[in-house]
């Protein structure tokens, strides 16, 4: 079935940086993408979201781009915190489907 | 609120055994889902539920069987527990309209 994917599996940055978080995306009818966020031992907590009819959203600290020509996803996380460390999952909605999650890429923030 | 609750939080089976996962709502959303996350993976969808009544299959529902005769409660049943299955098992649930999921603290389960 169609699927979505991240390119990096761990991504380490130091203290202070910006990260980015990459995912690639198949399905083009899906509605909305959703970037959720798993401390170890929990569940996924959501962070934003943006419809498929928006390139770009910004929440607190966190941007999302979507470039449908190419199918791709980012988050973009200002002056990154230890408390970020976590592993983020990239998701889309097909209409009439449910949440389909990638793989997932582990961010380290190193002091 | 208490959210999305799952029990037990841990368990282990021996192949062969049964038994079920419980999870409950108490935002009176329409939309429920159960999926699995294996070591260093992401999740995979099982089963999910529009509302009370109707349960569809989702990526991987073989070895499982769910219920949803009330928009609180959405059950994962597991008939006969294989070695495959050993897995954390998140449920999560989604308000009509909305975008947000709220996922449960999970359950690990390990067959042996």
């Amino acid at each position: 079935g169609e699927s979505v994917g991240l390119h990096l599996p761990t991504l380490s940055v130091q203290e202070g940086d910006n990260s980015i978080i990459n995912c690639a995306y198949s399905n083009s009818a899906s509605d909305y993408f959703i970037w959720y966020k798993q401390e170890s031992g929990k569940g996924p907590q959501f962070i934003i979201d943006i419809r498929s009819n928006m390139d770009k959203r910004q929440g607190q600290r966190v941007t999302v781009l979507l470039n449908k020509t190419v199918k791709h996803l980012s988050l973009q996380i200002a002056a990154t915190q230890p408390g970020d460390s976590a592993v983020y999952f990239c998701a889309e909605n097909p209409p009439g489907y449910a949440l389909n999650f990638g793989k997932g890429t582990s961010l380290l923030v190193t002091p | 609120n208490a959210g999305v609750t799952q029990t037990p939080k841990f368990r282990i089976l021996k192949i062969g055994q049964s038994m079920t996962l419980q999870c409950a709502q108490d935002m009176n959303h329409n939309y429920m889902y159960w999926y699995r996350q294996d070591p260093g993976m992401g999740l995979k969808l099982i089963y999910y539920s529009v509302g009370a009544g109707i349960t569809d299959k989702g990526e991987v529902p073989n070895g499982y069987n769910v219920s949803r005769s009330t928009t609180e409660y959405f059950p994962l049943r597991l008939e006969l527990a294989a070695p495959s299955q050993t897995s954390v098992y998140f449920c999560a649930s989604v308000g009509q309209g909305n975008t947000e999921a709220f996922f449960g603290q999970g359950t690990r389960l390990t067959v042996v």
